[in-house]
């Protein structure tokens, strides 16, 4: 099945530090999302981007949507302790009307005090 | 308060019995979808539902089976289980469209012995 390249697979840094991870893909999309998700619990959005070359912040995070189309980068500036946890990016895919997720393999990120 | 449950939240079971997985939700959402969570693979969409009636696959169906005959609800259905569907799985809802958030059930974790 299909799945985005993302990088790196984990990261350990220290608080105060800004982080960088990123995904790129074969396929085109028409959405780009990326997720967190805390240990124990589901995935929950943090920012979503739908046009190609828009940079969007939502507080201390922000992301592109890459201007092919095909990737998108995800970066956490002045990290803290409860940013740890697994990021995912993920792709809308629509085909004849209907659509799908495509989720990247996930950045696991561990912050030290 | 809005939310996708699923039950159970764990189960061992044993190959070839039959055993399903529910996911309810309570916010009106077209769009309902299972995934599959493994290490080092991240999440990949088993099957996905645009409206009731209509089931769509995603990118690892094999060996799996859901149904929508009610908008709130989207069971998963593994007829004959096998240990490699242990695993972590999430049914997550939405409103149709590109600019309508996803939201995840907490998981469930299956084990096939």
């Amino acid at each position: 099945g299909q799945q985005l390249n993302q990088s790196p697979q984990s990261m350990f840094i220290q608080e105060g530090e800004d982080v960088s991870m990123n995904c790129t893909s074969s396929s085109i999309f028409n959405t780009w999302l990326w997720y967190k998700q805390d240990p124990g619990e589901g995935p929950v959005l943090l920012i979503a981007l739908y046009k190609a070359g828009e940079l969007t912040s939502n507080g201390r995070l922000t992301a592109q949507f890459g201007i092919t189309r095909k990737d998108s980068f995800l970066n956490i500036s002045a990290s803290i302790p409860s940013d740890v946890g697994i990021y995912f990016c993920a792709g809308q895919l629509w085909t004849s009307g209907t659509y799908k997720y495509i989720f990247g393999t996930g950045t696991r990120l561990k912050v030290l005090a | 308060e809005a939310q996708v449950t699923q039950n159970p939240r764990y189960l061992i079971t044993v190959t070839g019995k039959k055993l399903t997985v529910t996911c309810s939700q309570n916010m009106n959402h077209e769009y309902m979808s299972w995934y599959r969570q493994d290490p080092g693979l991240g999440l990949r969409q088993i099957y996905y539902s645009m409206n009731v009636e209509v089931t769509d696959k995603g990118d690892v169906p094999e060996g799996y089976k859901v149904s929508r005959k009610e908008k709130r609800n989207f069971p998963l259905i593994l007829e004959s289980p096998s240990p490699n569907q242990t695993s972590l799985y999430f049914c997550a809802s939405s409103l149709v469209g590109a600019y309508n958030e996803q939201f995840f059930g907490p998981g469930t974790r299956l084990t096939v012995l």
